[in-house]
């Protein structure tokens, strides 16, 4: 079982619309949990971070995060073509603190 | 500049020749991260360096792959006798690693060095 796992995608979401990206970790002792977003040729940057368990706010973006469930989403609402990106999602683990990420979620937002 | 700098940011190489890649992290972040991303793939991890601690070099492919960090600072991440395969972009990040007794994960990312493989 992969340590964070994302679904590669592509999404596709037209412009307006809701994006839902998920995420789920393997290491119950994590303790942060990132999204990043990645441009097609550039390097990734940090969007949101999310420590406690529910939901955190800012803008457009919303990240949710289950510990229980050991589950964290990205919530983008109104949906632009300039998100149109890769979603990175990272975890801290315990043990060694080292951050650890998934794979990515193309995203698509259709004009 | 204040951000992750990278060097260089593009190299051609023949097949069995060494690169050497630097990375020079925010001053003061004391956790730093190579990682490897290939053509429309993810983040491959290399290695991680935290503070003084032995680095987890768990990532790393294979023994013609080294890293070192000096002074806690400027990092170089070394491939030996390189393949067709190492061509990719090589990302170096750093974190501010321990900060007020805990651990603070917010990367900040190079614009990498693109390595190719002739």
């Amino acid at each position: 079982q992969k340590e964070v796992e994302q679904n590669s995608g592509p999404l596709s979401v037209p412009e307006g619309a809701i994006a839902s990206l998920n995420c789920t970790y393997s290491d119950r002792g994590s303790q942060s949990f990132f999204w990043y977003r990645q441009y097609s040729g550039k390097s990734p940057e940090l969007i949101m971070f999310i420590y406690s368990n529910g939901d955190k706010e800012d803008g457009r973006f919303t990240a949710q995060l289950n510990k229980a469930s050991q589950y964290v989403s990205l919530l983008i609402r109104d949906s632009q073509p300039s998100d149109s990106a890769t979603y990175l999602c990272a975890v801290l683990t315990g043990g060694y603190q080292k951050v650890t990420f998934g794979t990515g979620t193309k995203l698509q937002v259709i004009p | 500049g204040a951000g992750v700098s990278q060097s260089p940011s593009n190299k051609v190489t023949e097949k069995g020749k060494d690169v050497e890649l630097r990375c020079d992290p925010i001053s003061g972040h004391t956790a730093l991260y190579w990682y490897r991303q290939s053509l429309g793939q993810g983040l491959e991890f290399l290695i991680y360096f935290q503070g003084n601690s032995a680095p987890d070099k768990s990532g790393l492919p294979s023994d013609r792959f080294s890293a070192e960090r000096t002074g806690g600072s400027v990092s170089t991440l070394t491939i030996q006798r390189t393949q067709q395969e190492d061509s990719a972009v090589y990302l170096c990040a750093s974190s501010l690693g321990l900060a007020g007794g805990q651990y603070t994960g917010e990367l900040f990312f190079g614009e990498g060095s693109r390595l190719t493989v002739l």
